[in-house]
């Protein structure tokens, strides 16, 4: 069966450090990738998707960018954190072909102080 | 583009009750449509989903939903609730034309009481 990582669970960073989230699937190849970030009480928003090694879109203009070293492999990334970025970060996964269903790994706890 | 709304914030039910939560979306042709749950600090699980076919749509847990294609509607139901139930519960539409990726409503958090 198909399995989703994440980590870190949680991480507390300071305003301007670096970011580096990552998520690995197993189980399945060539899988849709994507991320997320879920702000209280405004639902999901996707910040990145990807469709395989090297091939990433971006879905809204931001202090962040996403890679994928790997097929596996899907990584959140940040130079400079600012405050707004402070939320809960979803890694998701779909089948690449027809993938219509996404499936969630656990997520990350980013707190910007 | 297509969008998602869940009119209802905060819904509060007694365990052993009914409860039905609202979703509707705005997309130009057939949509798919989801809805999963979330667990305070956990990541979303799969409920259930419609692609097409039977209207009336099965899930996990109990849960039920169903598409209405004239109201733009896909409410998500449970005949009796229970305890476990308590989680926030997000509806979400993709699409074929938009390489499937998903639009997701503000989500409902739901409330047990014993």
């Amino acid at each position: 069966s198909q399995t989703i990582h994440q980590w870190p669970a949680t991480l507390v960073q300071p305003v301007g450090s670096p970011l580096s989230l990552e998520c690995t699937v197993e189980g399945t190849s060539n899988p849709n990738l994507y991320w997320y970030r879920q702000a209280a009480g405004r639902g999901l928003q996707l910040l990145f998707y990807s469709v395989g090694i090297g091939q990433i879109s971006s879905e809204v203009p931001q202090n962040l960018s996403a890679s994928r070293p790997q097929d596996r492999q899907f990584i959140l990334s940040s130079k400079k954190l600012l405050l707004s970025d402070s939320g809960f970060y979803l890694c998701a996964w779909s089948v690449r072909r027809g993938g219509d269903t996404q499936y969630f790994g656990p997520g990350t706890r980013l707190t910007v102080l | 583009a297509q969008s998602v709304t869940q009119p209802d914030i905060h819904i509060t039910v007694s365990e052993g009750a009914s409860l039905e939560l609202r979703c509707n979306y705005s997309y130009g042709a057939t949509p798919y449509l989801f809805w999963y749950v979330q667990s305070p600090g956990q990541g979303l699980q799969l409920l259930l989903k419609y692609f097409s076919g039977d209207t009336l749509v099965q899930g996990i847990k109990g849960f039920e939903a169903e598409f209405k294609r004239s109201q733009s509607s896909f409410n998500l139901r449970k005949p009796s609730v229970h305890w476990s139930d308590a989680a926030e519960y997000f509806c979400a539409v993709g699409a074929l034309s938009n390489d499937y990726k998903l639009s997701f409503g503000a989500g409902t958090t739901v409330t047990v009481r014993a």
